[in-house]
C-alpha cells in the first residue's frame, strides 16, 4: 500500500541553523501539506501545496518557513533559523484529486529537536 | 477559530464497552475527518464524512455528522485493548486547510 515517508525521523539542531524536513508524498497525489504538533496539544496547520505554489499558509508559517517541491517526488520544509519554540512534531501528508475534499494520509513525522 | 473540538477530553472505558466521542466546529465545512494517533506517532485516517451525509459506518465505527449543530460523533463499537490513542476530529475550510481539534484520549482497559 503506498504511504507517505518522511526523513530524517529525528532532527537536533542548534537555535538560530537552518533545517530541511523531507517528505516522499504518495506518487500520484497533487496536494501535499505539512502540519506542527508541539509536544502534548492539536496537530496545526502550516501550509498547502499544489500546482508548485502555496495555496493555503496559516499565521504560523512566516518568513521563516518555506517549501518546495524540488522535484517530482520530494516536498521539503525549510525552517531558515530554528527558534526553541520551533521545538515540536513535523507532519507531512498529501491528498489526491479533489484536495481537501478527499483523505489526506500523513507520514509517520519528523521529530524536530532545538537545543 | 474554525477548530474542532473533541471531548471528553479523556475517556477510560473496559474492553468490550462502546466509546463515543464528540466532535464540534464553528464553520461552515465540506467534510469533517476522525484520526487516530498512537502517542508518538503519526496519524492514521480513519473516516471521511461529507457535509451531505448523516452517517458513515466503517468496521466497528460509526460517525454521525449534524449540520445543524455543527457538530459529529465518532462510535467505536466493542473496543479493544489496541483502540487505545488519541481520536482528533479535523474539518476543512475553503481552500486547502484543515483544523485539528484538540483530542479525546481514550484508554481501554483489557
Amino acid at each position: 500500500e503506498p504511504e507517505v515517508t518522511q526523513t530524517p525521523s529525528h532532527q537536533v539542531t542548534q537555535m538560530g541553523q537552518e533545517v530541511i524536513l523531507r517528505c516522499v508524498p504518495i506518487s500520484n497525489h497533487l496536494y501535499f501539506y505539512w502540519y506542527r504538533q508541539i509536544l502534548g496539544q492539536k496537530v496545526e496547520f502550516l501550509v498547502s501545496f499544489y500546482n508548485n505554489e502555496i495555496s493555503e499558509k496559516s499565521e504560523i508559517f512566516d518568513d521563516q518557513f518555506s517549501v518546495e517541491r524540488p522535484d517530482g517526488s520530494n516536498f521539503t520544509l525549510k525552517i531558515r533559523s530554528t527558534k526553541l519554540e520551533d521545538s515540536a512534531m513535523y507532519f507531512c501528508a498529501s491528498s489526491g484529486v479533489g484536495g481537501s475534499y478527499n483523505e489526506q494520509f500523513f507520514g509517520p513525522g519528523t521529530r524536530l529537536t532545538v537545543l | 477559530s474554525q477548530q474542532g473540538e473533541e471531548d471528553p477530553q479523556a475517556l477510560s472505558i473496559q474492553e468490550g464497552e462502546n466509546a463515543t466521542m464528540n466532535c464540534s466546529y464553528k464553520t461552515s465545512i465540506n467534510n469533517l475527518q476522525w484520526y487516530r494517533q498512537n502517542s508518538g506517532r503519526g496519524l492514521v485516517h480513519l473516516i471521511l464524512i461529507r457535509s451531505n451525509e448523516r452517517e458513515k459506518h466503517s468496521g466497528r465505527l460509526r460517525v454521525t455528522l449534524d449540520t445543524s449543530k455543527k457538530s459529529s460523533s465518532l462510535l467505536i463499537t466493542a473496543s479493544r485493548a489496541a483502540d487505545t490513542a488519541s481520536y482528533f476530529c479535523a474539518t476543512d475550510q475553503a481552500g486547502n486547510q484543515f483544523y485539528f481539534g484538540t483530542g479525546t484520549s481514550l484508554t481501554v482497559i483489557p
